[in-house]
C-alpha cells in the first residue's frame, strides 16, 4: 500500500515553454502533498506543501508564480513549470501524506527529471 | 525551525558488514523520524520509522534507534548485502502539519 505514483518520469521541453508534472496517490487519500527539487547529489529541497482544496504553501525563495501548484483532489496534485528556463532543469519529487493511521508516514513518488533546453 | 545534521556523508562497508549512519535534530518536539532509501534516478523510500514514544524499532536487517535527550537518532544494517548501496536520508518533523526537515544524505557503498 501507500502508492505514489508521478507522471511524466522525464520530460524534455524549450526555453520558454510550460511543463505540468501530475502526482497520484494510488491508494490513499492525501490530504497532503509536498512538492521538492533535487540536484544531483544533493538532499531535497522542500519547494511547497498543498493541502487538497487550498493554496498551497510556498517555501522562502520560491516563486509561486513560476511554479503552480493544484491540489484540487485527495489523490491527485500539479506542478506546472511556467516559462521554463534552463536552470530549472532538476529532479521533481511529490510526496503524500494521508490522515487516520497514515498521519505520520509520507510516501514519495519516483521522480521527474526536467530538462529545458 | 528544525534542523537535521547527518554523518557520515559516505560509508563504504564490506559485504555482510554491519553500517550506521547517524542524526542529529534540534527541535525538541520533533516526535516522528523516518529513514530513506534513494537508488539513483529513483524516489526516496521509506524504510523504517520511529516516534518518539519509542527507543528501538526493527525491521529484519535494519534498525533505529533514538535518543530524545540527547536529540539523535540511528540507523543500523546488519548483515550488509550489495543491494543496499544506495543514498540513505534521515529526516525529522515536529507535531501537527509541518513538513518533514531532511538530513543531507549518506552514500553507502557495500562492496562485495
Amino acid at each position: 500500500g501507500a502508492v505514489v505514483s508521478q507522471h511524466p518520469s522525464w520530460v524534455i521541453c524549450k526555453s520558454g515553454t510550460s511543463v505540468k508534472i501530475e502526482c497520484r496517490s494510488l491508494d490513499f487519500q492525501a490530504t497532503t502533498m509536498f512538492w521538492y527539487r533535487q540536484f544531483p547529489k544533493q538532499s531535497l529541497m522542500l519547494m511547497a506543501t498543498s493541502n487538497e482544496g487550498s493554496k498551497a504553501t510556498y517555501e522562502q525563495g520560491v516563486e509561486k508564480d513560476k511554479f503552480l501548484i493544484n491540489h484540487a483532489s485527495l489523490t491527485l496534485s500539479t506542478l506546472t513549470v511556467t516559462s521554463a528556463h534552463p536552470e530549472d532543469s532538476s529532479f521533481y519529487i511529490c510526496s503524500a501524506r494521508g490522515e487516520g493511521t497514515q498521519r505520520y508516514e509520507q510516501y514519495f513518488g519516483p521522480g521527474t527529471r526536467l530538462t529545458v533546453t | 525551525g528544525e534542523n537535521v545534521e547527518q554523518h557520515p556523508s559516505t560509508l563504504s562497508v564490506q559485504e555482510g558488514d554491519s553500517a550506521v549512519i547517524k542524526c542529529t535534530y534540534s527541535d525538541s518536539a520533533s516526535n516522528y523520524f523516518p529513514w530513506y532509501k534513494q537508488e539513483l534516478g529513483k524516489g526516496p523510500q521509506l524504510i523504517i520509522d520511529i516516534r518518539s514514544n519509542v527507543g528501538e524499532k526493527k525491521d529484519q536487517r535494519i534498525a533505529v534507534t533514538l535518543n530524545k535527550t540527547a536529540k539523535h537518532f540511528s540507523l543500523h544494517i546488519t548483515e550488509t548485502q550489495p543491494e543496499d548501496s544506495a543514498v540513505y536520508f534521515c529526516a525529522a518533523r515536529s507535531s501537527g502539519n509541518t513538513p518533514l526537515v531532511f538530513g543531507k544524505g549518506t552514500r553507502l557503498s557495500v562492496i562485495a
